[in-house]
């Protein structure tokens, strides 16, 4: 069964500062990965996702991760983050093996101070 | 607002009680599934249906069930509620079941077990 490991339960950065959280997964087959996100009080929603294809994805809100097979990594970044990106971080992974279920890493909160 | 509704918002009970949680999907989503969310285990997924049909199962202990009913909605019964069992259960949605159409999800119902 596949796992996912998040490097980093909490990060704490200045505004402006630039950001790059740590993913790493464990499963030897073709996997598709997202990145969701949780802002305080709401629901998890889609940041972005690769599938296949260029291994640079660009998301929502100035995100973007890079998924590297040889690391089995998707580390998500952002150049310059903002007090509004204050939220929790879920790496996800799915197996395509045919099931359209996701297995979560822990999470990683990132507070950004004004 | 994703889109997806779950009921009730916040649920407390005592050990060895049974609570059903509901989950309404997106309008035109067929494929429904529940997570788990807890300090120690993370965001864990218990199960999945797909148009009435059970399609996978996860970390869904035997005192948990599901089911999805004809309008698509689905319910999630816990019974002989553990301490453990307090958590953070999620309903998420999809139009199909692949990996490629996104999960939407709901804003979950906080489980307390007294």
């Amino acid at each position: 069964a596949q796992s996912v490991s998040q490097h980093n339960h909490h990060v704490i950065l200045s505004e402006a500062a630039s950001l790059e959280l740590g993913c790493n997964y464990s499963y030897g087959g073709t996997v598709n990965l997202f990145w969701y996100v949780q802002y305080p009080g709401q629901h998890l929603q889609l940041l972005l996702k690769y599938f296949s294809g260029d291994p640079l994805v660009k998301g929502i809100k100035g995100f973007e991760a890079e998924f590297i097979k040889s690391k089995f990594s998707f580390n998500l970044r952002k150049p310059s983050v903002q007090w509004s990106d204050t939220a929790e971080y879920f790496c996800a992974v799915n197996a395509d093996s045919g099931y359209s279920t996701l297995t979560f890493g822990k999470g990683t909160m990132l507070l950004v101070s004004p | 607002d994703s889109g997806v509704t779950q009921t009730p918002k916040h649920l407390i009970t005592a050990t060895g009680q049974r609570v059903t949680l509901r989950c309404s999907p997106r309008s035109g989503d067929l494929s429904v599934y529940w997570y788990q969310q807890s300090l120690d285990q993370g965001l864990q997924f218990l199960i999945q249906y797909y148009n009435g049909e059970e399609r996978a199962k996860g970390n869904i202990l035997e005192r948990f069930s599901a089911q999805q009913f004809p309008d698509l909605h689905s319910e999630l019964n816990l019974s002989s509620l553990e301490l453990g069992d307090s958590a953070l259960y999620f309903c998420a949605s999809s139009v199909r079941d692949t990996a490629y159409n996104e999960q939407f999800f709901g804003p979950g119902t906080r489980l307390t077990v007294l």
